[in-house]
This record gives structure tokens, C-alpha cells and sequence, in this order.
């Protein structure tokens, strides 16, 4: 099925640097999500983004829904230790089925002081 | 507190056996999923229900099956468990069916088919 294109695959970077990371696709997609998953644990959903150009930030974190609707990107400023993890974005190609929920691949952040 | 939980948390089988995975969760959600993760294809859907007696085929639901007969759990079974069935899945929940609707996942289960 359609997948995602989430880059990097993995970030080693020092504590306060900050993080980049986005998600591509081939298809148009209404709704971004960007989700965390701490080691031994399940996703938590860290933003939703609903319209093109949207920026919402959480904290520290920052994403933003593509203008051409194909991409995202989320942005951790000044990381620290418990960043680290797995970031997954995912998208929606319809407003109505969670059928149709598509997730990247991951981006593995790993934090050294 | 309400929670989403998932049992075992790790197993191991073999080839042909039947195993059911269980997820069970205490938020009256009526939309419940199963999801299985691999390295290098993220979070991939195989099936999810939107209530009691309803379920839906994901993406990779092939030698899979679920059945929902009350609200707060989502049993997922393989019938005849192959060695591509080893992975981690996690079971999530959500109060509506819509994008906008959080869904909370559960801690996962690691299986492993020898």
C-alpha cells in the first residue's frame, strides 16, 4: 500500500541541538499526525495538523503541514535526554476512515549530553 | 484512570498454532485497531472495528482475524501462526472515527514465531 517517506531514519545529536525531521509522499493528504514512541511503550500522539500551511507548535515541538499537502515536517528545539525515541508521522488521504491511516517508517532520535 | 492494556506482553510459538492476542481497554471507546510494527515499515493496520459485532479488513489483515462482542476488548488471532507473523503489535482505541479523534495505543505485545 502507499507508504510514506519519513527522513532521517535515525539523528544522533547533542543535548540542546535541535532536531529536524520530515515526511513525504506521491499522494495529496488532509490530515497530519506526528506521534512519539518511548522504548517498550506504544505511540503517543504529539500533533495533529488539519490544514495545508498549518503550524502548530507543543512544547518544544513544532510541525508543520506542507503547502503542496504531500509533506511535513516536525522540528524539537534545544533537545533533551527524554526526547529520545522513535517519531512517526502519519497521514490521512480522507477526512473519514481511519482505515486509510498511513504511518513513516520512524525517525530514531538518540540524545548524548 | 482509563487505560488501554494488552496481553501477554511477549510470546513465543510455533509455526501452525493458533494464538490470540488480547487488548482491552477501559475508556468506552467504540473504535478499536490492531496495528503491527516492523522494522523499516512503520505502523502498518490490520483490522479495526467501530463497535460491537463490526470489523474491518486493514492493510495486512491476511491470517488474521478479530471479533468484537463487547465494547472494551478486540481479541486478535492468528490462526496458523507463520514466521512473517513475528513482530510487535499494538492495539489502539478512539472515541470517534474521525482524524481529529486521538487514538490511544496500547504498550504492545513482541511476538515471535519460531
Amino acid at each position: 500500500g502507499q507508504q510514506l517517506n519519513q527522513s532521517p531514519q535515525s539523528m544522533f545529536i547533542q543535548e540542546g541541538e535541535d532536531v529536524s525531521m520530515n515526511c513525504t509522499s506521491s499522494s495529496i493528504f488532509n490530515t497530519w499526525l506526528w506521534y512519539k514512541q518511548d522504548p517498550g511503550e506504544g505511540p503517543v500522539l504529539l500533533i495533529a495538523l488539519y490544514k495545508a500551511g498549518e503550524l502548530t507548535s507543543n512544547g518544544r515541538l513544532t510541525a508543520q503541514f506542507g503547502i503542496t499537502r504531500k509533506d511535513s515536517f516536525l522540528n524539537i528545539s534545544a533537545s533533551i535526554p527524554s526526547d529520545v525515541g522513535i517519531y512517526f508521522c502519519a497521514g490521512f488521504m480522507t477526512t473519514d476512515s481511519w482505515g486509510k491511516l498511513q504511518f513513516g517508517a520512524g525517525t530514531q532520535v538518540v540524545v548524548t549530553p | 484512570d482509563a487505560e488501554i492494556t494488552q496481553s501477554p506482553r511477549h510470546k513465543i510459538t510455533e509455526t501452525g498454532r493458533q494464538v490470540t492476542l488480547a487488548c482491552h481497554q477501559t475508556w468506552n471507546h467504540n473504535n478499536m485497531f490492531w496495528y503491527r510494527q516492523d522494522l523499516g515499515h512503520g505502523l502498518r493496520l490490520i483490522h479495526y472495528s467501530y463497535g460491537v459485532h463490526d470489523t474491518n479488513k486493514g492493510e495486512v489483515s491476511d491470517g488474521y482475524s478479530v471479533s468484537r462482542s463487547n465494547t472494551e476488548d478486540l481479541p486478535l488471532t492468528l490462526e496458523s501462526a507463520a514466521s512473517s507473523q513475528t513482530s510487535v503489535y499494538f492495539c489502539a482505541s478512539s472515541e470517534g472515527r474521525g482524524p481529529s479523534d486521538t487514538q490511544y495505543f496500547g504498550p504492545g505485545t513482541r511476538l515471535t514465531v519460531l
